[in-house]
């Protein structure tokens, strides 16, 4: 069964800083992988997909995101964070036919300090 | 206006009422689904809907139902509600043809006394 661990429950970095946000995953064969970024009291914005090709991916806001096959890895990332990127950060695996269903993480909250 | 919308955004009940909760979706996407969000649990899968007449439970469907009144919409009920359902409740939207990129609704939060 597919599986994303998030293996960071907070980080906390100072506005201007970069940003590495963990994501592992489990599935058994080439993944779709995803990142979403939740605002406080918003809805769930995808922010990236990676689903074949380059393995490192550009999204929104300045986020990009590296699929690493050999450590089951697809961390998010952000050279310079800006205080307007604190949020909830999930990651989300799925795969290709008609049966596969995203499994999200538990979620990284972004603590930003000025 | 959001391409997947959910009514209500709030609400409160009490315990034991029927509460239901409505998602329409403008995308076209064949595939529809409720997410229940609990802090430090993350998304959790309540039932999803892969066509008109497709019903299938997720993970977490026990003191839920849903109905898939069209392509468009699709919604969530409790038949009896308990405190422990008080959480914030996501309809979201994919398509099997782009990837199944999971496309969410904003959110309905539901509080139950």
């Amino acid at each position: 069964a597919q599986s994303v661990t998030q293996p960071d429950i907070h980080i906390t970095v100072s506005e201007g800083a970069s940003l590495e946000l963990r994501c592992n995953y489990s599935y058994g064969a080439t993944p779709y992988l995803f990142w979403y970024v939740q605002s406080p009291g918003q809805g769930l914005q995808l922010l990236l997909k990676y689903f074949s090709g380059d393995t490192l991916v550009q999204g929104i806001k300045g986020f990009e995101a590296e699929f690493k096959r050999s450590q089951s890895s697809f961390n998010l990332r952000k050279p310079s964070v800006h205080w307007s990127d604190a949020a909830e950060y999930f990651c989300a695996v799925g795969g290709p036919g008609g049966s596969y269903i995203p499994t999200f993480g538990r979620g990284t909250s972004l603590i930003v300090h000025p | 206006d959001a391409d997947v919308t959910q009514t209500p955004r709030n609400r409160i009940t009490k315990t034991g009422k029927r509460i239901m909760l409505e998602c329409s979706q403008t995308k076209g996407h064949d595939r529809m689904y409720w997410y229940r969000q609990d802090p430090g649990l993350g998304l959790r899968l309540i039932y999803y809907s892969f066509d008109v007449k497709d019903i299938n439970k997720g993970e977490i469907s026990d003191g839920y139902s849903v109905s898939r009144q069209a392509q468009a919409k699709f919604s969530l009920s409790l038949e009896s509600a308990i405190p422990n359902q008080t959480a914030l409740y996501f309809c979201a939207t994919s398509d099997v043809n782009r990837e199944n990129t999971i496309y969410f609704g904003e959110g309905s939060w539901l509080t139950v006394v």
